[in-house]
């Protein structure tokens, strides 16, 4: 799982509330990004950010917010906006653009 | 967006066997990535291949790439029982630095 680290690994959360996932890297990669697995799915891109104080949206960033006050940080909040926020998120970084990219472990979340 | 589809979705075999897994994709890429999963866990990078590169090895590993086919492939030779896990595909846009990953497929590497 490389230097990143992502907590907690399980959360439950009652529906309506917001909830916060932490992303920790220690690699000095400017890159980061967020990403949301279902089940026999592939990886879906919700938010990245290139720089510190800077992110952009991905695929799927309704009911998602980001922050990028620090280079080594780069939390998301599933917002009660969200419709159908149960799933599995991955965070990533990377050293820079095109190229290999750093997962963490993983935050399970589970919504009900 | 979903650019990369894996082929097949499943692939069971027997240790010491070979395996071989496909990646079709739509739009022109910059650089195409194939990534491990094990269950529940992160994914761990195996393989980046760029758009004028054709084959490329790392270990038990080889991945192809045919741009004018849209397609890359991954084998993975004498297989193991560790290397049982999902496979994913990721292409990267030539005006972007973002990612699209496939939906995987599954390997079951049989003792």
């Amino acid at each position: 799982d490389g230097g990143i680290t992502q907590s907690p690994k399980y959360l439950f959360r009652k529906e309506g509330q917001n909830v916060t996932l932490s992303c920790e890297q220690n690699l000095n990669h400017d890159a980061m990004y967020w990403y949301r697995q279902d089940p026999g799915q592939g990886l879906r891109l919700i938010y990245y950010s290139q720089i510190v104080n800077d992110f952009q949206k991905g695929d799927i960033a309704e009911g998602y917010s980001v922050s990028r006050e620090k280079k080594e940080s780069f939390p998301l909040t599933v917002t009660s906006a969200q419709k159908n926020p149960t799933a599995f998120y991955l965070c990533a970084s990377s050293p820079g653009e095109r190229n290999e990219q750093y997962f963490g472990p993983g935050t399970r979340l589970t919504v009900t | 967006s979903q650019q990369g589809e894996e082929d097949p979705q499943a692939l069971s075999i027997q240790e010491g066997e070979n395996a071989t897994m496909n990646c079709s994709y739509k739009t022109s890429i910059n650089n195409l990535q194939w990534y491990r999963q094990n269950s529940g866990r992160g994914l761990v990078h195996l393989i980046l291949i760029r758009s004028n590169e054709r084959e490329k090895h790392s270990g038990r590993l080889r991945v192809t790439l045919d741009t004018s086919k849209k397609s890359s492939s991954l084998l993975i030779t004498a297989s193991r029982a560790a290397d049982t896990a999902s496979y994913f595909c990721a292409t990267g846009g030539v005006n972007d630095y973002k990612l699209s990953f496939g939906a995987g497929t599954t390997v079951t590497v049989r003792a």
